[in-house]
């Protein structure tokens, strides 16, 4: 199986900075990869998929990159509506088998 | 709009089952796989599975083979999860989520379920 490990655990940052979370694979992986958005008592939501495309509706403040096993979501100029828990999410190629990192809390400082 | 809406809350004792509801809207419904996947208090997301709506074959991650049953009624457009031998630690929230391309198979999951709280507790 394989692991995806996020960091920071948490991040304290402020309205208008900048937001870098990392995922880490323990083995090389496709481009099925994806991140979420979620927030206390909600559903996950979308942000990127095939690790850099925004998901419609997305605020453009959220960009993905990364390939093999290290990848990045970053967000520009952070708004109150931002501060939430934020998954990582791989699928391996055969069986199409999911795993999630264990999240980065993104708090206001 | 694409809905997905879940059953409601469930208490169940350990060693029992639970069936949880997933009712979608707003698309073609076999179109669409449709992963499940729970949250247990404080912690990540663990997915359990994957039924494909236009053949009803299913794929099940390691830990829940042999307690994890994934079965959709077309005509509703609806999709079931039903998890048998319940143990405290099946304590957790249940979200469905729709694959977010049709024919794709499970991949990134677009939209989700609101979530449906299951506590086992004797």
């Amino acid at each position: 199986e394989i692991v995806l490990t996020q960091s920071p655990a948490t991040l304290s940052l402020s309205p208008g900075e900048t937001a870098t979370l990392s995922c880490r694979a323990s083995q090389m992986i496709s481009d099925y990869f994806a991140w979420y958005q979620q927030k206390p008592g909600q559903a996950p939501r979308l942000l990127i998929y095939a690790a850099s495309k925004r998901a419609p509706g997305i605020p453009a403040r959220f960009s993905g990159s990364g390939s093999g096993t290290d990848f990045t979501l970053t967000i520009h100029s952070l708004e109150p509506e931002d501060f939430a828990v934020y998954y990582c999410q791989q699928r391996s190629s055969w069986p199409p088998l999911i795993t999630f990192g264990g999240g980065t809390k993104v708090e206001v400082k | 709009q694409v809905h997905l809406v879940q059953s409601g809350a469930e208490v169940k004792k350990p060693g029992a089952s639970v069936k949880v509801s997933c009712k979608a809207s707003g698309y073609t419904f076999n179109n669409y796989g449709v992963s499940w996947l729970r949250q247990a208090p404080g912690q990540g997301l663990e997915w359990m599975g994957w039924i494909n709506l236009y053949n009803g074959k299913t794929i099940y991650a390691q830990k829940f083979q042999g307690r994890l049953s994934l079965t959709a009624n077309t005509s509703a457009t609806t999709v079931f999860m039903e998890l048998t031998s319940l143990i405290s630690d099946d304590t957790a929230v249940y979200f469905c989520a729709r694959d977010r391309m049709e024919y794709s198979g499970p991949n990134s999951f677009d939209p989700w379920g609101q979530g449906t709280q299951v506590i086992v507790s004797s």
